[in-house]
């Protein structure tokens, strides 16, 4: 069975330009979640969807948002990037609704310049 | 809010046992797990433990919880350099089911 797969596995944007990243989730996982990983913040939760409905919100801007799609993949986009989004952004995926386990992808690389 | 707070650094020699301490606040806690995270890749469960139980243990990994004092900890036997690595405390709330991690401890296998 595949893993969570995410990407670009790096990304290398400009102040001002938006990004769009991509998930995969495992196959049969419905939930996919979002993390923002830096080494002065740490793991910080950015969303999690279940079935193309967001079910939770972290506490960042309006600028980052994300979907989910009927076959379970998630997308998240960064409008207007600053220097400090940049970070690896993780996606983890679970089965149910209870995201009893989480299974995380290897992560985009974000640098903003 | 609530906090996961863990020690930052941990160095071994290979061979000890290594013991990573995690403390929590969220009363309502119904799991609580420890990842791992190796370098450029993503986060890799390791184990979890139910609130309820105390002791769980998995080949050479042990996971020991204190539910009175929100204590959790992880005891690895026989360290390994592979065993170098960030090891994230996580705890998932029973109100609202939102995970929270630690920042993470930095284990250093040394030979």
């Amino acid at each position: 069975k595949a893993g969570v797969t995410q990407t670009p596995r790096y990304l290398i944007k400009t102040r001002g330009q938006q990004v769009t990243l991509s998930c995969s989730p495992i196959s049969g996982h419905r939930s996919v979640s979002w993390y923002q990983q830096t080494p002065g913040q740490g793991l910080q939760f950015l969303f999690e969807y279940f079935s193309e409905t967001q079910r939770n919100k972290g506490n960042f801007p309006g600028r980052f948002s994300g979907r989910q799609f009927s076959n379970s993949r998630s997308e998240m986009n960064v409008s207007t990037l600053e220097l400090g989004d940049s970070a690896l952004y993780l996606c983890a995926s679970s089965w149910g609704s209870l995201n009893e386990k989480l299974f995380f992808g290897s992560g985009t690389q974000l640098s903003v310049l | 809010g609530e906090d996961v707070e863990q020690s930052l650094f941990l160095s071994v020699r290979e061979g000890d046992s290594s013991v990573i301490n995690c403390t929590y606040t969220d009363s309502s806690s119904t799991y609580l797990y420890w990842y791992k995270q190796e370098p450029g890749a993503g986060l890799q469960l390791l184990t979890y433990i139910f609130s309820n139980m105390d002791m769980k243990q998995d080949q050479r990994l042990t996971v020991l919880l204190n539910k009175k004092d929100k204590h959790l900890s992880l005891r690895i036997a026989d360290t390994q350099t592979g065993d170098s690595a960030i090891y994230f405390c996580a705890e998932k709330s029973g109100n609202n089911n939102d995970m929270r991690f630690g920042a993470g401890t930095r284990l250093t296998v040394k030979p």
